[in-house]
């Protein structure tokens, strides 16, 4: 099956330094790949949706400055959180679309940020 | 994409069926019903999709209405791993950036020795 993988799976980082987040899709090419926030007890919200080589979307409300996504090839997206404060802790998933399998879409395990 | 409404909890006993059900009455016709689950700290998990007919694969079976609108994510014998957060989700089955899954609150079940 679509395996997607994330690095870090745990970060712990002092306030005001960036913190870079990796997806990858390890078996597929993704099309399109997908940022998700999920605060403690809460559903997962959306951040932004990546194509490659182009520009991310940011969803309403989410600081594109401060939340950096760079879709570089169809296999790896990187999140970066940049000048990070202990508001931005949060577990952060990646996700992947591939056209190779009906368009379903694969998440990764997430990433744990804790900003001290 | 069509609102979805489902149970905030539910319990179930181990190896009893475990029978999620979900609200959809909003649902268009090009509309597919999806059911993923989350279990605690980890990221989403599929489980199943289908369009109008009952849909069954090696982890669960999808029922859904004849007028579609409502469903019932059916996990025959559950386990103790099969507590976690079940999402049901309503969208259109096409590809580009044109849709987006949007996650509800979905509903905790926990399995229960």
């Amino acid at each position: 099956g679509a395996v997607v993988s994330q690095h870090p799976s745990r970060v712990i980082c002092k306030s005001g330094t960036s913190v870079k987040i990796e997806c990858r899709s390890l078996d597929f090419q993704a099309t399109t790949m997908f940022w998700y926030r999920q605060f403690p007890k809460q559903s997962l919200m959306l951040m932004a949706t990546s194509n490659e080589g182009s520009k991310a979307t940011y969803e309403q409300g989410v600081e594109k400055d401060k939340f950096l996504i760079n879709h570089a090839s169809l296999t790896l997206s990187t999140l970066t959180v940049t000048s990070a404060h202990p508001e931005d802790s949060s577990f952060y998933i990646c996700s992947a679309r591939t056209e190779l399998a009906y368009n379903e879409q694969f998440f990764g395990p997430g990433t744990r940020l804790t900003v001290l | 994409d069509a609102k979805t409404t489902q149970p905030p909890s539910m319990d179930c006993a181990e190896g009893r069926a475990a029978n999620l059900p979900c609200n959809h009455s909003t649902i268009s016709g090009n509309e597919y019903v999806y059911w993923y689950r989350q279990i605690h700290s980890q990221g989403p998990q599929y489980i199943i999709h289908g369009l109008k007919n009952n849909e069954t694969n090696e982890m669960a079976s999808l029922i859904i209405t004849e007028d579609r609108k409502s469903s019932t994510l059916i996990l025959p014998h559950a386990t103790l791993r099969d507590t976690a957060v079940y999402y049901c989700i309503v969208r259109v089955n096409s590809g580009g950036s044109n849709y987006k899954l949007t996650f509800g609150k979905g509903t905790l079940l926990t399995v229960n020795p």
